[in-house]
């Protein structure tokens, strides 16, 4: 029972290096999401995604993009990396049913440093 | 715009305690979801229960109990007799339901230390 699974688990990136986080889902799940979160701040929604081939900003999406190519997976990227954006990521997903309250499936998380 | 409030940012109890965390939200949806979720110390979040906002039903599981009430609009999460394995930061959140599309607002957390 795999889940949510991402990677890397810990990266440490220099200012100015870019890089992308994976996040696979096994679940058959239409919708995908990329959380940060920081002390104090609970998690904060990046971007999210309702399907294959579409992407959405959430709540700080400034200095991510995303993609969702295939239903499966769901890749947050930073093109240039800054010392803000040091933070654990969290990839969810979950299942679309018109009304209902599918819950949100965490990954582990990524623990991203900038230095 | 929604919000959530977990005015508690830090709680510590000796084990075999009850302790009640609070959950306080803000929406202008009639028709929204509610979930508590659970970050032990090894960092993963696990969910623990959902609740839609039709339903004001309280509910038990085990050791756990949810107190949810539209007037006040809160939805609080109470531990009966608590164990140090209830160690751990606890997140309401509120899911807001659009079009068919749907994210969640998180509160800032609650830490609960439970020692021995």
């Amino acid at each position: 029972n795999a889940g949510v699974t991402q990677t890397p688990k810990f990266r440490v990136l220099k200012t100015g290096q870019s890089m992308t986080l994976l996040c696979a889902q096994d679940m058959n799940h239409e919708y995908m999401y990329w959380y940060r979160q920081d002390p104090g701040m609970g998690l904060r929604l990046i971007h999210y995604s309702v399907g294959e081939g579409t992407t959405a900003k959430g709540e700080v999406p400034d200095g991510y993009n995303v993609s969702r190519l295939k239903k499966q997976n769901f890749l947050l990227g930073l093109e240039s990396a800054a010392p803000s954006q040091t933070s654990v990521y969290f990839c969810a997903s979950s299942y679309h049913l018109t009304g209902s309250d599918q819950p949100q499936h965490f990954g582990d998380g990524t623990r991203l440093s900038i230095l | 715009a929604q919000k959530v409030t977990q005015a508690q940012t830090e709680i510590s109890v000796v084990e075999k305690e009850d302790v009640t965390l609070d959950c306080v939200y803000e929406t202008r949806d009639t028709t929204y979801y509610l979930f508590w979720y659970k970050q032990p110390p090894s960092g993963e979040l696990v969910f623990l229960i959902r609740r839609n906002s039709v339903d004001e039903q309280n509910e038990i599981s085990g050791r756990y109990s949810w107190n949810f009430q539209k007037s006040t609009s809160s939805f609080n999460f109470t531990i009966t007799a608590s164990q140090v394995v209830d160690s751990a930061v606890y997140f309401c959140a509120l899911k807001k339901v659009d079009s068919g599309y749907s994210t969640l607002t998180f509160g800032k957390g609650t830490m609960l230390l439970v020692s021995p």
